[in-house]
């Protein structure tokens, strides 16, 4: 079956520091590869995407490379600041008429002054 | 567009009640999701409809548990002699392509005590 694992959290850095949260899928098939975002007491909001192998999808200052050889999605970013303390998402869909998200458990990170 | 708004945003109940939950979705989306989310954990799918029809439920949707989305606009979650185990997050979202770029709204938290 299909299924995305994630990096344990909780994850604490320090303002400005180097972000990577790992994440690896395993799927049958082609997967589009997502990065969603949850803040406290908000839904989850799509932070980037990549459909195809060697996309790179990027927002916000984030980025992620879609590895189909490591099956890897990891999310980076250069420099974090206090707003990006959230919960990180990995995600994949399969398909055309398969509707269905799978999770991974997520990651929570937090950033300190 | 005001996003997709879901109703109410907690919920306390009592074991053996039954309780009914609302997503109100964009307009324009004619695809919707119910996803399951404990503490955690990831969303987990639940079920999905395209305008009014339902077109897929998950494992994890019970006997007790039944939606619907008359005439394609808004649609209602029911969990009937809620259970203990029935305490999370529900979260609805709508897309209109099913690319997976869901719009997630802020969700319902079910406690059941």
């Amino acid at each position: 079956g299909n299924s995305v694992t994630q990096m344990e959290g909780p994850v604490t850095l320090s303002e400005e520091a180097f972000l990577t949260i790992n994440c690896t899928y395993t799927a049958t098939g082609y997967p589009s590869l997502f990065w969603y975002v949850q803040y406290p007491g908000e839904g989850l909001q799509l932070l980037l995407k990549a459909t195809k192998a060697d996309d790179k999808g990027s927002n916000k200052g984030f980025e992620a490379t879609y590895r189909k050889e490591t099956t890897s999605f990891h999310l980076e970013k250069g420099s974090v600041q206090v707003s990006d303390s959230a919960v990180y998402f990995c995600a994949l869909l399969i398909g055309v008429g398969n509707e269905k998200l799978t999770f991974g458990t997520g990651t929570r990170l937090t950033i300190i002054p | 567009d005001t996003g997709v708004s879901q109703n109410p945003r907690h919920k306390i109940t009592k074991r053996g009640q039954n309780v009914t939950f609302r997503c109100d979705p964009i307009s324009e989306h004619n695809r919707l999701y119910w996803y399951r989310q404990t503490l955690g954990q990831g969303p987990e799918f639940l079920t999905y409809f395209q305008n009014e029809a339902q077109l897929e439920k998950s494992r994890l949707l019970s006997d007790r548990f039944s939606a619907e989305r008359p005439k394609g606009s808004f649609s209602t979650l029911e969990i009937q002699r809620t259970e203990q185990g029935d305490s999370a997050m529900y979260l609805c979202a709508s897309s209109l392509r099913g690319t997976g770029g869901y719009t997630f709204g802020s969700g319902t938290r079910l406690t059941v005590v």
